[in-house]
């Protein structure tokens, strides 16, 4: 248990569908992030939150959009999205976004789309 | 863009054997510099890092990574491995200052009994 919850842990939807993945954190952190895992690819940076303001946005699609309404939780909203957005999806968190900060990760959201 | 290379995507070990898992990075500023570790059906924790100071560091469980910064490199390495260090491990590297972290592909790793 790393403190970071994620659910649902797996997700199935189709390419029409609207779901929102769902992160929450009881570290007391400030900074969360979104990744994707994607098979014999690195872990790709997403999205930055600090102190619930968006920081970092790594050129990712409008078809996710993420919110952040406090630092305890963080979604990921999917919208109208393609099969290469298949992957585990990863929500972590640290305590601040220094650059020595120690990120702590949830188990992920295994996504399919068909 | 900052990038790291994990050149051993698939290692297998027998007990006992030693382990090393290279890492090269590309930045040439400052960095930090992490190892993280994940096991069958877990999550991704952290095993070491460096920030400043003694360029080898010890880690949980009996890892240890060497930081050479001539050779942009931050290699894993433990003496004797265990059937318990099968897992997928991952090297990522910060340009100093900001938790922009950039990620290896990882390496699996298989110790047989």
């Amino acid at each position: 248990e790393t403190g970071v919850t994620q659910t649902p842990r797996h997700l199935v939807m189709g390419m029409t569908n609207k779901k929102s993945l769902k992160c929450e954190q009881h570290l007391g952190h400030n900074a969360m992030y979104w990744y994707k895992q994607s098979a014999k690819k690195p872990l790709e940076l997403m999205f930055v939150y600090n102190f619930k303001e968006q920081t970092e946005n790594n050129s990712v699609p409008s078809r996710f959009s993420p919110e952040c309404p406090n630092s305890s939780h963080l979604f990921l909203h999917l919208h109208t999205l393609q099969p290469e957005d298949s992957a585990l999806y990863l929500c972590a968190s640290s305590q601040d976004t220094a650059g020595d900060t120690e990120a702590f990760f949830g188990q992920g959201t295994r996504l399919t789309v068909v | 863009a900052q990038s790291v290379s994990q050149h051993n995507h698939h290692v297998i070990l027998s007990e006992a054997a030693s382990l090393e898992l290279g890492c090269n990075y590309s930045y040439g500023g400052t960095v930090n510099l992490f190892w993280y570790v994940q096991y069958p059906g877990q999550h991704l924790q952290l095993l070491l890092k460096y920030f400043s100071g003694d360029p080898l560091v010890k880690g949980i469980k009996g890892f240890e990574a060497e930081f050479i910064k001539s050779k942009f490199s931050f290699n894993l390495r433990k003496p004797s491995v265990q059937w318990s260090d099968t897992a997928e491990y991952f090297c990522a590297v910060n340009e100093g200052g900001y938790q922009k972290v950039t990620f290896g592909t990882g390496t699996k790793l298989q110790v047989i009994p």
